[in-house]
């Protein structure tokens, strides 16, 4: 089946490590996409990326790093810069051009820092 | 950005309609409407999109006012498993820059009485 794969689905971070969360797509998508969730909150844009090799800074980049050496593949660098305790951290695909097309989401992977 | 304000959180009971509303008033000619959900720890899931006719799919309707500056989301019957956080998102700008910053507010979290 198509879909987006997120790993790991739990993952405890310590304080000053980096950590690394993948995220796998098979939709031939050209556009991905992180979100990050804090508890009871909406989404926010940590990265996105409309092409390989190139990706934009969202509204909460600080204490991140990206990648997109390949189409199907995006992960995201959480640095020890980031100090958020704990959150949902979402990734998401789509066609370019998604005034009308939908986004499609992972099921997601939570960060604890310890 | 265009933006979207909806109610904190509604309740319905099982087998009864639900009228979700939201209300974008500063929406752009060309912006898209898009409804997503968020079930229980799990990633946001699509529902439905419209532009300016009202629209059905199989797990919902969207109604659009004239002036398109509000809309509502419409689950005919709802059941327990609709119990979910409901976001009403625009496309964010023109062009596809702006179109990659869907901006996810905190949505209006529906409850379902068996």
């Amino acid at each position: 089946d198509g879909g987006i794969t997120q790993s790991p689905k739990y993952l405890f971070r310590k304080e000053g490590q980096n950590v690394t969360l993948s995220c796998e797509q098979n939709l031939n998508h050209d556009a991905m996409y992180w979100y990050r969730q804090d508890p009871g909150q909406g989404l926010r844009l940590i990265y996105y990326s409309q092409i390989v090799n190139d990706f934009q800074k969202g509204d909460i980049a600080e204490g991140y790093s990206v990648s997109r050496e390949k189409k199907e593949s995006f992960p995201l660098t959480v640095t020890s810069a980031q100090k958020n305790p704990t959150a949902l951290n979402l990734c998401a695909s789509s066609i370019l051009g998604i005034s009308r097309n939908t986004i499609y989401f992972g099921e997601g992977s939570w960060l604890t820092v310890v | 950005d265009a933006k979207t304000t909806q109610p904190n959180s509604m309740e319905s009971n099982e087998e009864e309609p639900v009228h979700l509303p939201c209300n974008h008033s500063t929406i752009s000619g060309t912006d898209y409407i898009h409804w997503y959900r968020q079930l229980p720890s799990q990633g946001p899931e699509y529902v439905i999109h419209g532009l300016t006719s009202n629209v059905n799919n199989r797990m919902a309707s969207l109604a659009i006012a004239e002036d398109r500056k509000s809309s509502t989301l419409i689950l005919h019957r709802a059941t327990l498993r609709d119990a979910a956080v409901y976001y009403c998102i625009l496309r964010a700008g023109a062009g596809i820059q702006g179109a990659q910053k869907l901006v996810f507010g905190q949505g209006t979290r529906l409850t379902i009485n068996p």
